[in-house]
């Protein structure tokens, strides 16, 4: 089992470009998160999946957009990037609501110019 | 809002000696408390975790004490080591059941365990 991967590891993008960080798992989880990192500010949910094509917002869904047309996927989008969506990225997977440990991916750290 | 308030953001402990971070919150209905360990470039994953109904729980050198009624918790680590040194972040839920399994994070604890 590889847990939960992150596509990419690293990227930087300029004011305005789009791109998407995908999360895989292969833990056959229902539920799946996308959040933030900040330094002092901990982790901050963007937006998060319960099932296969549906998502939903979590503490900070602005300038951010979520698909999860399979189970295994979910992948967060930036339109048009900002310098404020400078962060590192992480995504999490649960088995269920009941789910006791949410397995968290390795990061993707973005910079955006 | 920040759901979780966590204290110190950073620590500073001697090689043996006892690191102590606590957290506290307001909203009785959490029922699920873990605390997660990060290290430099990973993500973090589950140390341990405690539910309302006891008052401490032991996992090795770790252990979280529990107070309902303060509405307070915090992890101990005992004969603290330079492995030991990581982001901690405490957090919790609301009725696992129902709320879909989202986590409330405190802003994390910076551990340094000096040799």
């Amino acid at each position: 089992n590889a847990g939960v991967t992150q596509t990419p590891k690293f990227r930087v993008l300029k004011t305005g470009q789009s791109m998407t960080l995908l999360c895989a798992q292969d833990m056959n989880h229902e539920y799946m998160y996308w959040y933030r990192q900040d330094p002092g500010m901990g982790l901050r949910l963007i937006h998060y999946s319960v099932g296969e094509g549906t998502t939903a917002k979590g503490e900070v869904p602005d300038g951010y957009n979520v698909s999860r047309l399979k189970k295994q996927n979910f992948l967060l989008g930036l339109e048009s990037a900002a310098p404020s969506q400078t962060s590192v990225y992480f995504c999490a997977s649960v088995v269920a609501a009941w789910g006791e440990t949410q397995y968290f991916g390795p990061g993707t750290r973005l910079l955006v110019l | 809002q920040q759901q979780v308030k966590q204290s110190p953001q950073s620590l500073i402990v001697q090689k043996g000696g006892i690191s102590i971070i606590n957290c506290a919150y307001e909203n009785t209905a959490f029922d699920y408390f873990p605390w997660y360990q990060q290290f430099p470039g990973k993500g973090p994953a589950l140390l341990i975790a405690i539910r309302p109904d006891v008052s401490e729980k032991k996992e090795g050198r770790f252990t979280i004490s529990f107070n309902k009624s303060a509405k307070q918790f915090s992890l101990h680590i005992m004969d603290s080591q330079p492995g030991d040194s990581a982001t901690y972040f405490c957090a919790a839920t609301i009725d696992r059941g129902s709320t879909l399994g989202r986590l409330y994070f405190g802003r994390g604890t910076q551990l340094t365990v000096w040799p």
